[in-house]
């Protein structure tokens, strides 16, 4: 009964490298939401998918950065040739019926992959 | 647009007593939930309560319940018989009934247990 498994953990990347963070939803779960931490903040969400889908990619920065959730395998978020600015703890979070909001919506954590760029 | 705010960057309470930690939200929108979370310094995300904007009961769980103030838009959270376990920043955060649910978080407090 395993939760939603993010690696690595931890990643450190030099500016102007590319930085992948790979996550697994819960067994059953197709929904996926990737959020941003900076130091001393709130979550911001960054993007939602589904399976082969993006939903919901709000939040996401229009350059650099993508995110994929393919049919098979886990979903992905690419970020490509960071700058300082990005070392954040990003998590990402699965669910089993969002589309209407009660506790089934809840949305389970992943442990983060703390991203530090050099 | 929606908007969570906790005012309060930290807390201490004793060991075994009851805290009381902020949250107050924005929304247009008339169906939406309420969550907690607690972030221990392990950096994990623990969901700990949830609260729909419809439910007439303010919801519990353990020693977790939240006072649920619709008109005022307030969703505090309660800790009863505080632990020194307890100790880790506290986010509150909101999502809207038909988006994308994603999840709307306020920048959350630090609560600090002394024994």
């Amino acid at each position: 009964n395993a939760g939603v498994m993010q690696n690595p953990r931890h990643l450190v990347r030099r500016r102007g490298q590319e930085a992948r963070l790979r996550c697994s939803p819960m067994k059953g779960h197709s929904h996926v939401y990737w959020y941003r931490q900076l130091p001393e903040e709130g979550l911001k969400f960054m993007v939602y998918l589904q399976k082969e889908n993006i939903i919901d990619e709000s939040g996401m920065p229009k350059e650099r950065f993508s995110a994929e959730f393919p049919k098979e395998g886990p979903s992905i978020l690419r970020i490509q040739q960071v700058v300082r600015g990005d070392s954040a703890a990003y998590f990402c979070a699965s669910s089993l019926l969002p589309g209407r909001v009660g506790p089934y919506n809840e949305q389970f954590f992943g442990p983060g992959t703390r991203l530090t760029v050099l | 647009a929606q908007k969570i705010t906790q005012t309060q960057p930290g807390m201490f309470v004793q060991e075994k007593e009851a805290v009381t930690l902020d949250c107050t939200y924005d929304t247009s929108d008339p169906s939406y939930g309420l969550f907690w979370y607690k972030q221990p310094s392990s950096g994990e995300m623990i969901f700990l309560i949830y609260q729909g904007s419809y439910d007439q009961q303010n919801a519990t769980e353990g020693r977790y319940s939240l006072n649920f103030q619709k008109a005022r838009k307030s969703a505090n959270l309660v800790i009863s018989a505080s632990q020194l376990g307890d100790s880790a920043m506290y986010f509150c955060a909101m999502s809207i009934q038909g988006g994308s649910e994603k999840l709307v978080f306020g920048k959350g407090m630090k609560l600090t247990v002394n024994p």
